[in-house]
């Protein structure tokens, strides 16, 4: 099926340090959603972006809704191990569904 | 205020059978959608449910099919199981007048087909 590419596909980082990844397609979004996905768990929302150029942020987490509207990024500052998981970004394809990156998946040693 | 619940949260079947997955979605939301997550992937969109009628369906086989109930519940049923079919099976649900039509995931079901 359709997906969004994600990259980098996992990360080792030392706890502080901050991390980035980001989500490129090669059709417009009109909506960028990051979630994370922890195991054993589903995916949750972190941010929602809704136009281009936006930046949003919540708590360390910050994100971007590129200008072009390919594109989107996901910083975390000072990272701690609660943020070891998998992040997906994900587009509200139409109205019903979402289409889901391929997940950049963090591991934090402390 | 209960989140997305889904049972069971383990399943194990053979090939051939058929399984019947469960979810209630989050107080006040009308819409539920269900994903299929393959290990190492991310969700695959299978269908959603409003008003108790499918509204929109992703690249799966009709073995895959579905129901929604008047207190918005739904389940999922898939028909002659596969070995492939062995996935997480997500949930997820929103309120139909909702901004963007944000989805909540549950946890999931595990299933896996020997």
């Amino acid at each position: 099926g359709q997906q969004l590419n994600q990259s980098p596909q996992s990360m080792f980082i030392q706890e502080g340090e901050d991390v980035s990844m980001n989500c490129t397609s090669s059709s417009i979004f009109n909506t960028w959603l990051w979630y994370k996905q922890e195991p054993g768990e589903g995916p949750v929302l972190l941010i929602a972006l809704y136009k281009a150029g936006e930046l949003t942020s919540n708590g360390r987490l910050t994100a971007q809704f590129g200008i072009t509207r390919k594109d989107s990024f996901l910083n975390i500052s000072a990272s701690i191990p609660s943020d070891v998981g998998i992040y997906f970004c994900a587009d509200l394809s139409g109205t019903y569904k979402y289409i889901f990156g391929t997940g950049t998946r963090l591991k934090v040693l402390a | 205020d209960a989140g997305v619940t889904q049972s069971p949260t383990h399943l194990i079947k053979t090939r051939g059978q058929q399984v019947t997955l469960r979810c209630s979605p989050k107080s006040g939301h009308d819409t539920v959608s269900w994903y299929q997550q393959a290990l190492g992937q991310g969700p695959q969109f299978i269908f959603q449910y409003y008003e108790e009628e499918e509204r929109q369906r992703g690249n799966f086989p009709d073995r895959f099919s579905g129901h929604q109930f008047p207190n918005y519940s739904s389940e999922l049923n898939v028909n002659a199981l596969l070995l492939g079919d062995s996935a997480l099976y997500l949930c997820a649900s929103s309120p139909y007048s909702g901004r963007k039509n944000i989805q909540y995931f549950g946890a999931g079901t595990r299933l896996s087909v020997l």
